[in-house]
């Protein structure tokens, strides 16, 4: 079974700072990753995800995530954090043989950046 | 830009009654979901729904659970007779294709 594995439910940095967000998989098939950010009382934004071809992939807001299948990885990074960044991110994973799409989440991450 | 819009924003009811969150997809979109995330904890899979069927569920996606599309434009998710345990944010999401979904802003539901 598929599962995602979020390391650190709070990762606190200072802006400017390198952002460094990790998730690990488990899956017994090539899947899809994705990062997702979800702002206080919004809902869940999509950051970046990986299908096929180049393992580094960008997404929005400057974030990027390079997966690696020997560690089984999708960790997602940020040169320079900005105080806009803080928000609680989410790394899912979805079977590449499901063709539901269902998404199978992480514990998530809190992001808290201080100036 | 197009967005998921779920409604009510917020819920309350009572133990045993029924309740139905309401959720509008993007309207080009083909593939609809629900998701809940209860307090602290992580987000996860309720039942996806594509070509007015169920294509897969989870295991918490019991009897008490039903989703409908019942017109072009709405998605809504029914729990029959609402538990203390209920509670928690819904999130719908659409998507054009399968692995690239769209999430509505949720429907914290409260259960007393």
């Amino acid at each position: 079974a598929q599962s995602v594995t979020q390391l650190g439910s709070h990762v606190s940095v200072s802006e400017g700072a390198l952002v460094l967000l990790r998730c690990n998989y488990s899956s017994s098939v090539p899947p899809y990753l994705f990062w997702y950010v979800q702002y206080p009382n919004q809902g869940l934004q999509l950051l970046l995800k990986y299908t096929t071809g180049a393992t580094l992939v960008k997404g929005i807001n400057g974030f990027e995530a390079e997966f690696k299948k020997s560690e089984t990885s999708f960790h997602l990074t940020k040169p320079s954090a900005h105080m806009s960044d803080a928000a609680e991110y989410f790394c899912a994973v979805s079977p590449g043989s499901s063709n539901t799409g269902k998404l199978i989440f992480g514990q998530g991450t809190t992001l808290q950046v201080k100036p | 830009e197009p967005e998921v819009t779920q409604t009510p924003s917020h819920q309350v009811t009572q133990m045993g009654q029924e309740v139905i969150l309401r959720c509008v997809p993007i309207s080009n979109h083909l593939y609809f979901y629900w998701y809940r995330q209860i307090l602290g904890q992580k987000v996860e899979f309720l039942v996806s729904f594509y070509n007015n069927e169920i294509s897969e569920k989870s295991e918490i996606f019991d009897d008490q659970f039903s989703v409908e599309r019942p017109d072009g434009s709405n998605f809504t998710l029914k729990i029959r007779s609402t538990k203390l345990e209920d509670s928690a944010m819904y999130f719908c999401a659409s998507s054009e294709r399968p692995h690239e979904q769209y999430f509505g802003p949720g429907t914290r539901l409260t259960v007393t």
